[in-house]
């Protein structure tokens, strides 16, 4: 079992829809990021947050730290939010490394 | 502000060759990063630094990879003999430091295809 694991594994939405992917972690984390990865792309950091919520865009992040549990929100999904979601947290640890959830992967249709 | 820079972007090597990747990372940023990602799988930490020195090379396989980052700024990593098990995006990423509040940026990866 993954300590990082994230839901739905796939998504597929109509454009304009309301998209939600969670992330839940059975370690403890110190904070979180949420990344995006397109097809042949490199990683894009969207958000990184330890607590509460941020907001950028049509991209809404929360997180719980203390039930483990984060959530990105899509309002308003367009065909180009198609991509790789991943939650990735900092263990905490000397060295902060980022332990990887096991990704989302989210197709939105025009 | 300039991201960070990885070259060369694609490569195809045969197997037992050799083969080198650079990274420049942000501008003033301590904590370099390098992950290999299999195709469908999450990216694994090979190597991570700080300024010059390494913090963390646990999951590096010492045998064929080498990494180094004189001078505390730009990285090299390399892969000698190759392997077909080493068909990978190879990422580099940065940050300020290691703490928690520090954002990770990750550059745009480098492609090898070991045939």
């Amino acid at each position: 079992k993954n300590e990082v694991e994230q839901s739905p594994q796939n998504l597929t939405a109509q454009e304009g829809e309301f998209i939600t992917i969670n992330c839940s972690y059975s370690v403890g984390i110190s904070a979180l990021h949420w990344l995006q990865q397109h097809p042949g792309g490199g990683i894009v950091s969207l958000f990184m947050l330890s607590s509460g919520k941020k907001k950028h865009g049509r991209l809404i992040a929360t997180i719980n730290i203390q039930e483990k549990h984060s959530s990105l929100h899509i309002t308003a999904s367009h065909p180009r939010d198609s991509a790789v979601y991943i939650c990735a947290g900092f263990d905490g640890g000397a060295t902060n490394k980022l332990i990887f959830g096991t990704g989302t992967l989210l197709a939105v249709q025009p | 502000e300039a991201g960070v820079a990885q070259s060369p972007r694609y490569k195809i090597i045969e197997k037992r060759q050799s083969v080198a990747f650079w990274c420049n990372p942000i501008s003033g940023h301590a904590t370099l990063y390098w992950y290999q990602q299999i195709l469908g799988q999450g990216p694994k930490l090979l190597i991570q630094f700080q300024n010059n020195g390494v913090v963390d090379d646990s999951q590096l396989p010492k045998d064929r990879f080498s990494a180094e980052r004189l001078k505390g700024v730009d990285s090299t990593l390399k892969i000698q003999p190759a392997k077909l098990e080493d068909s990978a995006v190879y990422l580099c990423a940065s940050s300020l430091g290691v703490l928690a509040g520090n954002t990770i940026y990750f550059g745009e990866g480098s492609w090898l295809t070991v045939v």
